[in-house]
């Protein structure tokens, strides 16, 4: 199994990052996990933002809930995220990864991560 | 606030046995499996050890989990430069109703 995040590298203030997470090797429709976004700010440590089913049943990190959106397309094996309003603070490393149930920490396979800069 | 502490540094010699503390609430580390994850510097996270004590496919058995009451440990022993990483513990945290990394602990073999 793969993880591939993909988007743009630099977005400004007050606009929206959008990245996708695409998975190979495996289906995002199996129903035995979820699919999940964690972010690293440089030189710091892991936050989650939110993880997602294959049938779009989404649960965000409520510091965050207000600005995030997380979809899946099972058509083309990728889910996404959206971060609304960014400002500096949400500069970071986006990974995307599989989960291996709610209710556990358990995070198996890994994409490479994205670095994200927010600046004008 | 949920939080999974863990100390900034770690070190050993070659050859050492070294442990990493987690410290968390009955909302977490009591009543969740801990995790753990190995980051080499400019890679993702792996999973190390999970559900408390269990090891993936390629894991040596150097590394070890445990878990007490309101706390977790994740040992090495037998200490290797190639061990030198930062290390995470995760649990499940029921009022975030969400997954809770610890802050790291960055291990330096000396």
């Amino acid at each position: 199994l793969q993880l591939q995040e993909s988007g743009p590298g630099l977005v400004k203030p007050s606009e929206t990052l959008s990245l996708t997470c695409t998975v190979s090797g495996g289906s995002i429709s199996n129903n035995d996990y979820f699919w999940g976004w964690i972010r690293q700010p440089p030189g710091k440590g892991l936050e989650w933002i939110g993880i997602i089913y294959y049938t779009g049943n989404t649960y965000y990190n409520a510091s965050l809930k207000s600005r995030v959106t997380i979809s899946v397309d099972t058509s083309t094996n990728h889910f996404s995220l959206k971060l609304h309003s960014v400002t500096a603070a949400d500069t970071a490393v986006y990974f995307c990864a599989r989960l291996g149930a709610y209710g556990e920490a358990e995070f198996d396979y890994w994409g490479q991560g994205t670095l994200v800069t927010v600046s004008s | 606030q949920s939080v999974l502490t863990q100390p900034p540094s770690a070190s050993g010699t070659p050859g050492q046995r070294v442990t990493i503390s987690c410290s968390g609430t009955i909302s977490n580390i009591v009543s969740n499996y801990v995790h753990w994850y190995q980051q080499l510097p400019g890679t993702a996270p792996k999973l190390l050890i999970y559900r408390i004590n269990q090891r993936p496919s390629g894991v040596p058995d150097r590394f070890s989990g445990s878990k007490s009451g309101t706390s977790a440990s994740l040992a090495i022993s037998g200490l290797r430069s190639e061990d030198e990483a930062v290390y995470y513990c995760a649990a499940w945290d029921d009022s975030l109703s969400g997954p809770l990394f610890g802050g790291g602990t960055k291990l330096t073999v000396l």
